[in-house]
């Protein structure tokens, strides 16, 4: 069955670095999104991706955050100058279309110290 | 503004029960609702999809209804198993979002054998 994938699984970073998430989406996806969710709170939806733009951004998705699709398969989710609170569960959906069923990748648990 | 809201928060059942999860949400101007299921420290898996023109969608031992008009979703799971122990979480798209999931936080099963 075609899935989403994520890496890293986990990364622990020191606060002010950059980081890079990377997703493969499912192959035959267009629409590609980024959620997280930190430890016991909701999950949260960050930004929506299709045509090599952005589509949509949530108030969390600020300057600090980015997204591109560099190669046509990776999406990358680059966080930079990252603080204590960006720790979180990152999680990388995508859909076949513009309101169809999402499918989640396993998630990036960042630990930012 | 879209809020979902899941009850109960945790339900424990003895194997072989039949279970009723229960999702509302404020907005009933919806494309579709979603089902998810999350293991500890795991992804989301997609359980249903319910479009808007659906009144209910089966998947094997679950079945997932839709009522757009009063705000509800329940997720009926059929012979509990060990198994299905996970947290079931709903979702829905906000506004004429393309995949900007609102998600509630989510019904936290355990079924002891």
């Amino acid at each position: 069955e075609p899935e989403v994938t994520q890496t890293p699984s986990h990364q622990v970073t020191q606060m002010g670095q950059e980081v890079i998430l990377r997703c493969v989406p499912i192959s035959n996806h267009l629409y590609f999104y980024w959620y997280r969710q930190i430890l016991g709170q909701k999950v949260e939806f960050l930004v929506s991706f299709y045509n090599n733009e952005i589509s949509e951004k949530s108030e969390i998705f600020d300057d600090q955050f980015s997204v591109e699709r560099p190669d046509g398969s990776n999406f990358t989710l680059k966080i930079r100058s990252t603080k204590l609170e960006d720790s979180a569960m990152y999680f990388c959906a995508t859909s076949g279309e513009r309101t169809g069923e999402l499918f989640f990748g396993e998630g990036s648990r960042l630990t930012v110290l | 503004k879209q809020e979902v809201t899941q009850i109960p928060a945790a339900l424990s059942v003895p194997e072989g029960e039949n279970l009723v999860l229960n999702c509302s949400f404020t907005d009933s101007a919806i494309y579709n609702l979603q089902w998810f299921r999350q293991d500890p420290g795991k992804g989301l898996t997609s359980l249903l999809l319910i479009q808007s023109s659906q009144r209910e969608q089966t998947s094997g031992r679950l079945n997932a209804s839709l009522d757009k008009s009063s705000g509800r979703s329940t997720l009926y799971i059929a012979a509990s198993q060990p198994g299905d122990s996970a947290t079931y979480l709903c979702a829905v798209p906000y506004g004429g979002s393309q995949g900007n999931l609102i998600f509630g936080k989510g019904t936290k099963l355990s079924v002891k054998p």
